[in-house]
């Protein structure tokens, strides 16, 4: 069965880094979405893409992050000037826009 | 998007069948109702999606009342392997980012 997958597993990075997580989606799905979980805390939308732009994007998707798909695989987002509340597991999901969305099993980042 | 309501926690034993429910009382005309199951350091994973009635897949089933204001998804002879969060989700299909409750943590024993 096709699935998402996302590298690295665990990245840890000094505090005021930047870093970049890399997701390769499933390959006829349409839409791409990044999340995030902070320990015992519950999954957060980040932001949406199709058709090579944003669609959607929550009030923690702020000028600190971007996504991008630089060819026809990959799908990243770039944390930039990395923070300690950043620290959160990340999860990548794609979608044919029916049938629900698809998850990788994540990159936990660690800020230190 | 609809809120949904569904237990913090539910126990059951291995070889039972669990039943969980969701209310979502302002499901809109284009809403899908969708199950997930996370286990621990994994992502989402999906279950099942229905619209209406009762749709059954491989590992579980989803009855949803002729009103959609509620929803229930069916664990036949849960195993120990099935002790995960499961989370009730409802919204449109077309690329719709998934807003997360707390979902509901379901503890099997054998």
């Amino acid at each position: 069965e096709p699935e998402v997958t996302q590298t690295p597993s665990h990245q840890v990075t000094q505090m005021g880094q930047e870093v970049i997580l890399r997701c390769v989606p499933i390959s006829n799905h349409l839409y791409f979405y990044w999340y995030r979980q902070i320990l015992g805390q519950k999954v957060e939308f980040l932001v949406s893409f199709y058709n090579n732009e944003i669609s959607e994007k929550s009030e923690i998707f702020d000028d600190q992050f971007s996504v991008e798909r630089p060819d026809g695989s990959n799908f990243t987002l770039k944390i930039r000037s990395t923070k300690l509340e950043d620290s959160a597991m990340y999860f990548c999901a794609s979608s044919e826009g029916t049938g629900g969305q698809h998850f990788g099993d994540g990159t936990r980042l660690s800020i230190l | 998007l609809a809120k949904t309501t569904q237990p913090i926690s539910m126990d059951s034993y291995e070889g039972q069948e669990v039943n969980i429910t969701c209310s979502h009382n302002n499901i809109a005309t284009n809403d899908y109702i969708t199950w997930y199951q996370q286990f621990p350091s994994q992502g989402p994973r999906f279950i099942i999606q229905g619209y209406k009635t009762k749709v059954t897949n491989e590992v579980a089933s989803l009855f949803i009342p002729a009103d959609r204001k509620s929803s229930t998804l069916s664990l036949p002879r849960v195993s120990l392997s099935d002790t995960a969060v499961y989370y009730c989700l409802v919204g449109d299909q077309a690329g719709t980012a998934l807003i997360f409750g707390k979902g509901t943590t379901l503890s099997v024993s054998s």
